[in-house]
């Protein structure tokens, strides 16, 4: 069965700080997909990235970093000297099963990121 | 820029009432979603429809239904509504073009519904 688990429920820093949100997934496919979305307060979730299970290579964008690691099955998120509009709910997804047709997500229940001034 | 919008952003209901909420996409999208959102929870789907007039249970399909007479157009209805049906809901869309998995799933501004 598909399973995300975000372990984090709060996380806390002071602003500059760093922040690693830690995302660990089940799946029996070889082939898959891993999703990172943000939820700032207004409540819309916006798409962040999309990594398929092919590509190990770390991803960098702005202050932004993601490392995808197989071995360990993590898809983990850092940001770096966090500001205090990075305040929000994180949310990782993982693909459906190799019999979803469709593009159904499983969502993890989400880490809650506060940066204080 | 996909744009998902969802027709309110809060809506208050009495137990027993008959809700609609409605999400319309601009992008021509194949597939649309509905979810919902209960804290420690993360996101739990209701409902999708990969093509007009087709719709397929989601994880939680229970006390509601929904309606999809129009592409762009996807809607939510609580038949009778009851308090445990309070929550966050969201919507999404994605293409469908890609193949299973691929599309990234692109959210509304969400529905936040009580009933009291």
């Amino acid at each position: 069965a598909q399973k995300v688990t975000q372990a984090q429920t709060e996380i806390s820093v002071v602003e500059k700080e760093d922040v690693t949100l830690d995302c660990v997934y089940e799946t029996r496919d070889t082939t898959y997909y891993l999703f990172w979305y943000k939820q700032p307060p207004s409540g819309e979730l916006v798409f962040l990235i999309r990594r398929n299970s092919f590509d190990e290579q770390n991803e960098i964008s702005g202050r932004y970093s993601w490392n995808f690691q197989k071995s360990t099955s993590s898809f983990n998120f850092t940001i770096t000297a966090s500001q205090v509009v990075d305040s929000a709910v994180y949310f990782c997804a993982l693909s459906g099963p190799a019999t979803d047709s469709w593009g159904k997500l499983q969502f993890g229940a989400g880490t809650q990121v506060v940066v204080t001034p | 820029d996909v744009k998902v919008t969802q027709s309110s952003r809060y809506l208050v209901k009495r137990t027993g009432e008959k809700v609609f909420l409605e999400c319309v996409q601009d992008m021509d999208h194949e597939n649309m979603f509905w979810y919902r959102q209960d804290p420690g929870l993360g996101l739990r789907l209701i409902y999708f429809s990969y093509d007009v007039k087709m719709k397929e249970k989601g994880d939680i399909p229970e006390g509601y239904s929904v309606s999809r007479e129009k592409k762009e157009r996807f809607s939510l209805i609580l038949e009778s509504a009851s308090t445990n049906q309070t929550s966050m809901y969201l919507c999404a869309s994605s293409s469908g073009t890609s193949g299973r998995g691929q599309d990234t799933q692109y959210f509304g501004p969400g529905t936040r519904l009580t009933v009291l």
